[in-house]
């Protein structure tokens, strides 16, 4: 079934540890994105790629790093969570990463508590 | 300023009603605008974007855009209780692969 698939679904992690929570489309799209949604706050773009082998950083970066070895796949890692952190991820693909008509479609998300 | 606002509500709608959601944007140079809909616990689906001055119409939504005004609506003819989600406006600026997403409005349809 094409689309975006997350993992994990939900996670409760200590604060402190490592995290990666894990994004792979089967859509050939060049372009990913890392949003965080909070609360009040709505969508936030944390990083994106707009083709394999590149990166770049969003609004809130900070915390978090990123790698696209491939297309297919966009993992985020937070290196030492806080409590800050906790939120809902959505990991998200666009066709052309070229801005313009180019359309974002959303994975399930990621439910993430930190303690 | 934000980059996109919108009105956060909660918007209540008798069934069958129109409901009208509005949204505006601050990057005069932008581009590309979509409304998504979100329920509750869900992700995010994409409803409608739009990129010229006018109306858009697709079944029962309209998107209107009004570059000169920096403002964009999402109508919805004949509500249905179905339709009761968030619905987040987004914009694509004309630099950079960058979409905005506003913080959204919650639309109640009451049956």
């Amino acid at each position: 079934i094409a689309g975006i698939t997350q993992a994990p679904t939900s996670q409760i992690l200590a604060a402190g540890r490592r995290m990666t929570l894990r994004c792979t489309q089967d859509m050939r799209h060049n372009a990913m994105y890392w949003y965080r949604q909070d609360l009040g706050l709505g969508l936030r773009l944390i990083h994106y790629s707009n083709t394999a082998g590149t990166t770049g950083k969003g609004e809130v970066p900070d915390g978090y790093s990123v790698s696209r070895a491939n297309t297919d796949d966009f993992p985020l890692t937070l290196a030492s969570a806080v409590p800050s952190q906790t939120s809902v991820y959505f990991c998200a693909s666009s066709v052309t990463g070229t801005g313009g008509a180019d359309t974002q479609y959303f994975g399930p998300g990621t439910r993430l508590t930190v303690l | 300023q934000k980059e996109v606002e919108q009105n956060s509500g909660p918007l209540s709608v008798p069934e069958g009603a129109i409901a009208s959601l509005n949204c505006t944007y601050s990057d005069r140079g932008s581009q590309s605008f979509f409304w998504y809909r979100q329920y509750s616990g869900k992700s995010p689906e994409l409803i409608m974007s739009i990129y010229s001055n006018g109306d858009k119409e697709d079944g029962r939504f309209t998107a209107q855009l009004n570059k000169a005004s920096q403002y964009v609506s999402l109508l919805i003819r004949d509500s249905q209780p179905s339709d009761s989600a968030t619905y987040l406006c987004a914009v694509n600026r004309r630099t950079g692969n960058q979409f905005y997403f506003g913080t959204g409005t919650s639309l109640t349809v009451i049956p």
